[in-house]
């Protein structure tokens, strides 16, 4: 069976600092990669998607950016943290069908101090 | 452009009664609609989904959906709720006629909170 893993499930980061977030997916390949942001559990923001290794498309122009190494792994960075770069993040992914729903990380609570 | 809205941002019922939560959406082609549910510091787990076929649809944990082409609608509904089912629910939306076919679009979400 398929699963998504997703760490660390909390950060605590200054103002400034580096970021890593890493997701990985098991038991499927060249699967559709997705990276979220939620802000006080209401609706997500998608940040970036990936339909293979090296594609990404970034969704909203911030202080973030993502890769993908390798074909299931989608690791999401940042040179310099803000304080508006706090929230929930999320990493998802789909296989290759729109008629598939997508499956979930258990995600990283990220508080910029 | 694709996109859904869910217009209630929280739901209350008893539990034992039957619940509705809503979803409408808007697409350019013939649309693919999933509901999602997320518990407190959890990522969102699929329920159920619409493809093509019978507009009542089933899904987990005894829930099921409506699909209307005409109200362009998905409305989430389960006849008896449990408070196990209070949580955060999403609507989302795929859009067979868009080319961006990498995407899908999430409502807001409804907390639907069941009360004993």
């Amino acid at each position: 069976s398929q699963t998504i893993h997703q760490w660390p499930a909390t950060l605590v980061q200054p103002v400034g600092s580096p970021l890593s977030l890493e997701c990985t997916v098991e038991g499927t390949s060249n699967p559709n990669l997705y990276w979220y942001r939620q802000a006080a559990g209401r609706g997500l923001q998608l940040l970036f998607y990936s339909v293979g290794i090296g594609q990404i498309s970034s969704e909203v122009p911030q202080n973030l950016s993502a890769s993908r190494p390798q074909d299931r792994q989608f690791i999401l960075s940042s040179k310099k943290l803000l304080l508006s770069d706090s929230g929930f993040y999320l990493c998802a992914w789909r296989g290759d069908s729109l008629n598939q729903p997508q499956h979930f990380g258990d995600g990283t609570r990220l508080s910029i101090l | 452009a694709q996109s859904v809205a869910q217009p209630e941002d929280q739901v209350n019922v008893a539990e034992g009664n039957p619940l509705t939560v809503k979803c409408t959406y808007s697409v350019s082609g013939n649309p693919y609609l999933f509901w999602y549910v997320q518990y407190p510091n959890r990522g969102l787990q699929f329920l159920l989904k619409y493809i093509t076929g019978d507009n009542l649809v089933k899904g987990s944990y005894g829930f099921e959906a409506e699909f209307n082409k005409s109200q362009t609608s998905f409305h989430l509904k389960k006849p008896s709720a449990l408070v196990s089912d209070s949580a955060l629910y999403f609507c989302a939306v795929s859009d067979l006629g868009n080319t961006n076919a990498g995407k899908s679009t999430f409502g807001d979400g409804t907390t639907l909170t069941v009360k004993p």
